[in-house]
Formats: C-alpha cells, sequence, structure tokens
C-alpha cells in the first residue's frame, strides 16, 4: 500500500497569515505518461463530512476559494493557504488515487493562534 | 444538486452483518462519468477506503476487507449499498457514501478519481 504521511499534526496560524501542510507518499504517484500527480486533498470540518479542495495535486475544486493552492509532485506535495480565514479552522487530508488500495494521510488539524 | 445519504442500524452485535444503505439523489447513479465508493473514518486508523461499485455492478474492493464484503447497486432505486460479515469492534467508525469520478478514459476504461460529494455519515457502534 502507499502510505501517506502528513506534516505537521496540527498547526496554529494567525488571521491572515500563510499556513502550510505537507503531504509525502511512500512512493511516487506521478504517471509520467500522462504527467499527472494522482494526489487530492479535502477539508473536515468539525461534524461534517470530508470536502474535496483540490485533485491532480493542484487543481481547484470549482467554488473552492483561491486562497488555496496545491502543489508538488513526485512524492511531495504541499496544501498552502495563503491568508487564513476563520472558516478554514479544519482538518485537512492528502490522499492518493494512483494505485489501489486509496490511501489517506492522517491529518492536520489547522486551528487559529 | 447531488446528495448521498447513508442509512442503517446504528448498533451491531459482535460476530454478525453490518449493514449499510446509501441513497443517491439529484442525479442518476447510473452515469458513466462516476463510481459510487465507501470510506470509513475512525479515530485510531483516520479514514479508510473500503470499496467501490459501478451502475454495471462491477466492484472493486479493499483487499484488508475483501472476504467479509460485499457492495451492491440497485439502480431501479438509486441506491448502493454495503454488507461487512463478521464485525468486531475494530468496525466500530463513521461510514461515509461517496461519489468517485472516472478519470483518464480511454474506451471504456478509466481510472478512478476524487471522492466529492459525501454523505453526511452514518455512525456504526459494533457491541453487545
Amino acid at each position: 500500500d502507499i502510505v501517506m504521511t502528513q506534516s505537521p499534526d496540527s498547526l496554529a496560524v494567525s488571521l491572515g497569515e500563510r499556513a502550510t501542510i505537507n503531504c509525502k507518499s511512500s512512493q511516487s504517484v506521478l504517471s509520467t505518461s500522462k504527467n499527472k500527480n494522482y494526489v487530492t486533498w479535502y477539508q473536515q470540518k468539525a461534524g461534517q463530512p470530508p470536502k474535496l479542495l483540490i485533485y491532480w495535486a493542484s487543481t481547484r475544486e470549482s467554488g473552492v476559494p483561491d486562497r488555496f493552492s496545491g502543489s508538488g509532485s513526485g512524492t511531495d506535495f504541499t496544501l498552502t493557504i495563503s491568508s487564513l480565514q476563520a472558516d478554514d479552522v479544519a482538518v485537512y487530508y492528502c490522499q492518493q488515487y494512483y494505485r489501489t488500495p486509496w490511501t489517506f494521510g492522517q491529518g492536520t488539524k489547522v486551528e487559529i493562534k | 444538486q447531488l446528495q448521498l445519504q447513508e442509512s442503517g442500524p446504528g448498533l451491531v452485535k459482535p460476530s454478525e452483518t453490518l449493514s449499510l444503505t446509501c441513497t443517491v439523489s439529484g442525479a442518476s447513479i447510473s452515469s458513466n462519468y462516476y463510481y459510487w465508493a465507501w470510506i470509513r473514518q475512525t479515530p485510531g486508523k483516520g479514514l479508510e477506503w473500503i470499496g467501490t461499485t459501478y451502475y454495471s455492478g462491477s466492484t472493486y474492493y479493499s483487499p484488508s476487507l475483501k472476504s467479509r464484503l460485499t457492495i451492491s447497486v440497485d439502480t431501479s432505486r438509486n441506491q448502493f449499498s454495503l454488507k461487512l460479515t463478521s464485525v468486531t469492534a475494530a468496525d466500530t467508525a463513521v461510514y461515509y457514501c461517496a461519489r468517485l469520478s472516472r478519470v483518464d478514459c480511454s474506451g471504456t476504461s478509466c481510472y478512478t478519481g476524487w471522492f466529492g460529494p459525501w454523505g453526511q455519515g452514518a455512525l456504526v457502534t459494533v457491541s453487545s
């Protein structure tokens, strides 16, 4: 199985500041033939199901604010919230869909400092 | 607007069968563009993909659950279902159903993409 490891487990950021979450896969999730990284990011607020934010490592889902961005390739990926808002308090998960079984990171909890 | 809703017993006894149904509204489950999936979440193991089905009835299961798992689809009711046999306390979780995008299609063969949207989730506790 491909193991997805996120860091840090939690972080506290001041309103308006940048939040950066890292995700590392145990093997490459880049398809060289298609030049695509098979990684997605989800946001889960308390008491709610996960919500899709980003797919193909860097493509924002429709309706997601542009303060959310994804980057990276191969085995190392990053989710950045450029200017943290109160509404962004949540747990964020990365997930690979390169190879079954599809696997998720353990989650990163983002709070307001 | 597409919505998914899980339903089923919230309490199951050890060694018995966990059964859940996901009702899809706002779109047809018989779409060529999507698969349909079950995912569960526990405090200890986090998010775990359980299995996936297509409207044709084809299924894909997590190897760790395959021996106990059956996922089926009922296109007439726009529903898909999960049955997990011989449950233990380790199967206690919030169970989600979700739509799964089909991507990178070549002819009739596609890869799976991302999960979304998700149902609200159903807490299932395994206890005597």
